[in-house]
């Protein structure tokens, strides 16, 4: 079966730091994968997605950038935080080519910039 | 592009009664339905879904029903338990997923 980890869980950071959030996943070969970013505990915002390895679309303009290293890799980064990056981000993926798939989410990373 | 609106927004219903989350959408190509659940700190989880060449799916408690003519979707909850609480989001796949924007539920004892 296939599993979807992030790390780390929890994460807090001064403003102007760095940030790297990874998300990897098992059980599946060239998944699209996806980065997502929830405000207030609710309203899921896309940020990123990826349909292949070094393939990375961005939804918003932003802070933040995305990179697939690996088939299922998926890395969150910044080089300096802002106070607004603050949310729980959540990864998801979902079977290449499939069409009506769905999606299938980590259990997230809650990051709080001071 | 597919636009997915959901209410209402905060639901509390009695423990044992039925709690109802209705979703509409813009896009008549949609054909699948899912619909989440995510509890505090968590994250979202697949619950039910639906395709649109089906008008209704049960699952014990947990019912979705679809009009396509009318392009809404609605989320059933039957006899609710203190652990349906939780955020519900709905969304629609055209060619993009697309979520509404989610329903807190509550549960009282």
């Amino acid at each position: 079966s296939q599993t979807i980890h992030q790390w780390p869980a929890t994460l807090v950071q001064p403003v102007g730091s760095p940030l790297s959030l990874e998300c990897t996943v098992e059980g599946t070969s060239n998944p699209n994968l996806y980065w997502y970013r929830q405000a207030a505990g609710r309203g899921l915002q896309l940020l990123f997605y990826s349909v292949g390895i070094g393939q990375i679309s961005s939804e918003v303009p932003q802070n933040l950038s995305a990179s697939r290293p690996q088939d299922r890799q998926f890395i969150l980064s910044s080089k300096k935080l802002l106070l607004s990056d603050s949310g729980f981000y959540l990864c998801a993926w979902d079977a290449t080519g499939g069409t009506s798939e769905t999606q299938y989410f980590g259990p997230g990373t809650r990051l709080l910039v001071l | 592009g597919e636009n997915v609106e959901q209410h209402p927004s905060t639901l509390s219903v009695q423990e044992g009664d039925s709690a109802v989350i209705k979703c509409t959408y813009s896009d008549s190509a949609s054909n699948y339905f899912p619909w989440y659940k995510q509890e505090l700190g968590k994250g979202p989880q697949l619950i039910i879904d639906i395709r649109s060449n089906v008008g209704e799916k049960k699952d014990q408690r947990i019912a979705v029903t679809l009009n396509k003519t009318a392009k809404h979707f609605s989320l059933h909850i039957t006899e609710t338990q203190p652990e349906d609480s939780a955020v519900y989001f709905c969304a629609a796949i055209g060619g993009q997923l697309t979520f509404g924007s989610g329903t807190q539920l509550t549960v009282l004892p």
